[in-house]
């Protein structure tokens, strides 16, 4: 299993609705990202966990949760979201944490939209 | 402050011929880079890497040049094909973790 997985793929929510993203990997990685991804921009970091500890927060709203369970799922908790938020939600992963070198797997994404 | 950029929107090439994506950056301690292919609705893909000991490495049509004294970067495609109509991204690690990515390059195949 070499893939990243996502889901769901597409979601709507309202700004006082409470929802989950969900990423899942099964290659062994020990580091897993959330990105997130405007129109016609880069994607830009929001948190990373290495073994399953929350080593980064890029100055993230707390009203964005991120959870990572075990080594092979990472969640993102919503709440309170603004229309602003909409965006594409990517999850990556790599083989260690800590070691600049080490590619970044991404999944596909969900899309996000808050009404 | 975009420490990677990619000075170029987008790019059409004919199909057949080479497709060259450019990217510069500012902070001299980069020492890897990668290139990553998106297509709409999708997550980035890895393409190819370098690390900045070397100034080429190949990997079947794709080819990236590194020019540490320019602090510039290339991606050679050769020979360009339709389903390598795509956004382009080049990437650096920032710190052990944080990759910060390019702006991003559209490149458009034509048949």
């Amino acid at each position: 299993d070499t893939e990243v997985t996502q889901t769901p793929k597409h979601l709507v929510m309202g700004m006082t609705n409470k929802k989950s993203l969900k990423c899942e990997q099964h290659m062994g990685h020990r580091a897993m990202y959330w990105y997130k991804q405007k129109a016609k921009k880069p994607p830009e970091l929001m948190f990373v966990y290495s073994y399953e500890k929350l080593s980064i927060n890029e100055s993230v709203p707390s009203r964005f949760s991120p959870e990572c369970p075990n080594s092979s799922l990472l969640n993102l908790h919503l709440h309170a979201l603004q229309p602003e938020d909409s965006a594409l939600y990517l999850c990556a992963s790599s083989p260690l944490a800590g070691r600049s070198t080490d590619t970044q797997y991404f999944g596909p994404g969900t899309r996000l939209t808050v009404l | 402050d975009q420490q990677v950029k990619q000075n170029s929107p987008s790019l059409s090439v004919q199909e057949g011929r080479i497709s060259i994506l450019n990217c510069d950056y500012t902070n001299s301690m980069f020492d890897y880079f990668l290139w990553y292919k998106k297509y709409p609705a999708e997550g980035p893909t890895f393409l190819i890497s370098i690390s900045s000991i070397k100034d080429k490495n190949e990997d079947g049509r794709f080819t990236v040049f590194l020019n540490k004294s320019a602090k510039h970067l290339s991606l050679h495609i050769v020979p360009s094909q339709p389903g390598d109509s795509a956004v382009y991204f080049c990437a650096a690690p920032l710190g052990n973790e944080k990759l910060t990515f390019g702006t991003g390059t559209r490149l458009t195949i034509i048949p």
